[in-house]
């Protein structure tokens, strides 16, 4: 059972340009967030998510940030016209059931994003 | 404000000793709190979850506690081992579980 899987695990991209990080959950998990890891600082909720279904984004920027998690495929996590402040490690979690139901979550190694 | 602050912020102990992290929390209201540890580099791995009802909770070296009258909770490594050396992040949740705060972790160095 292959852990949750997040790719690309480094993304560099120019200002301006549009950074998709995808996330793979656990085989049976249905439940995924997002974190965000600014260098030398402490993960920050970003979103939950739900198979076609956005339960809590009160972590996410207003603009340029969104998320999916379709029925079919990995979750998207995507950055429109990136801006250096972007720069950090993107982590995804997943679990099998949500939040409320106490579940482990399990992170994915992350996906460290470069704004040049 | 929901908050988890941790401490010390760093951390250096030898091989073999035993070391004690420690977490206070101001969310509310207060669902579960959590231990994870994470290598440099690597995400986060869930140590411990503890509800409002429980007050200690155990994974082989690592012993978690909870205080949920003054918010507090700590970590106990038992007979450190070099590859303890890691981030340990305290992370609360409030809201029935909805939403997760984070605190800035603690950065154990565990030399030989």
């Amino acid at each position: 059972n292959a852990g949750v899987m997040q790719n690309p695990r480094h993304l560099v991209r120019r200002r301006g340009q549009e950074a998709r990080l995808r996330c793979s959950p656990m085989k049976g998990h249905s439940h995924v967030y997002w974190y965000r890891q600014l260098p030398e600082e402490g993960l920050k909720f970003m979103v939950y998510l739900q198979k076609e279904n956005i339960i809590d984004e009160s972590g996410m920027p207003k603009e340029r940030f969104s998320a999916e998690f379709p029925k079919e495929g990995p979750s998207i996590l995507r950055i429109q016209q990136v801006v250096r402040g972007d720069s950090a490690a993107y982590f995804c979690a997943s679990s099998p059931r949500g939040q409320g139901e106490v579940a482990i979550q399990y992170f994915g190694a992350g996906t460290r994003l470069s704004v040049l | 404000k929901n908050q988890v602050e941790q401490s010390p912020q760093s951390l250096i102990i030898l091989e073999g000793k035993n070391c004690t992290l420690q977490c206070n929390y101001t969310v509310s209201p207060f669902s579960n709190l959590r231990w994870y540890k994470q290598d440099t580099g690597r995400g986060p791995v869930s140590l411990t979850i503890m509800t409002f009802s429980e007050n200690t909770k155990s994974n082989g070296r690592y012993t978690a506690t909870l205080d949920a009258d003054t918010k507090q909770s700590s970590l106990h490594i038992t007979a450190s081992q070099l590859s303890d050396s890691a981030s340990y992040i305290c992370v609360v949740s409030a809201n029935g579980g909805q939403n997760f705060v984070f605190g800035p972790g603690t950065r154990l160095s565990v030399l030989p």
